[in-house]
């Protein structure tokens, strides 16, 4: 089967402009997560979907991070506008059911690295 | 909330030689436990995984780890490395009936020849 998709791949923006990454989940998964991962620091969570509902975004810094998954399918992640502390790699990931707190395996996608000059 | 500590950034080895991987973590209420596999410009890939039953699990390439309670650890080790086991490993954790897992920061191991 087809892994989790993401674009693009890499992205190197100024800071104060706008970025958008793009996610497709593996068929059929019904959660979708955010992680962003600064070097040398594991994955942190950004926002967790449950189909097209928000499920935890508590670290989300929704100022200038906001993200969406309106057809329960796939997702974008947008920041605007950006800070030079928001160069990180950005992971997404599905699961198949509502079962993360029961030790529910998630599968990433390739990431996409965002450079802010 | 939960945490994860990685003890080791770097662990340089030979090829064939045995290693660990050290992994602690603390939290107040009963977890499951994960161990994934970064390699260069991949994303992560579950290695293994402890939820309940027995406290060693073991993954298909010949990796396994030990769920310690009572230490509250769960280090990842390998009898004998392959040069193809140079990657970035993330130990994670995540509560009963939580959503948010948290990681490590990583260790990166590298197998030379």
């Amino acid at each position: 089967e087809a892994g989790v998709a993401q674009s693009p791949r890499y992205k190197i923006i100024e800071k104060r402009q706008s970025v958008a990454f793009w996610c497709n989940p593996i068929s059929g998964h019904a959660t979708l997560y955010w992680y962003q991962q600064i070097l040398g620091q594991g994955p942190k969570l950004l926002i967790q979907f449950q189909n097209n509902g928000v499920v935890d975004d508590s670290q989300l810094p929704k100022d200038r991070f906001s993200a969406e998954r309106l057809k329960g399918v796939d997702s974008t992640l947008k920041i605007q506008p950006a800070k030079l502390e928001d160069s990180a790699v950005y992971l997404c990931a599905s699961s198949l059911g509502f079962l993360a707190g029961q030790g529910e395996t998630q599968y990433f996608g390739p990431g996409t690295r965002l450079l802010v000059l | 909330a939960q945490s994860v500590t990685q003890l080791d950034s770097q662990v340089p080895v030979f090829e064939e030689a045995p290693v660990e991987l050290r992994c602690n973590y603390s939290s107040s209420v009963s977890v499951y436990l994960f161990w994934y596999v970064q390699y260069p410009n991949q994303g992560l890939q579950l290695l293994l995984k402890y939820l309940s039953g027995s406290t060693l699990v073991e993954s298909i390439n010949g990796f396994e780890a030990e769920f310690n309670k009572s230490q509250t650890s769960f280090h990842l080790r390998k009898p004998s490395v392959h040069i193809s086991d140079t990657a970035e490993y993330f130990c994670a954790v995540i509560e009963n009936n939580n959503n948010d897992m948290r990681f490590g920061a990583g260790t990166r191991l590298t197998v030379k020849p």
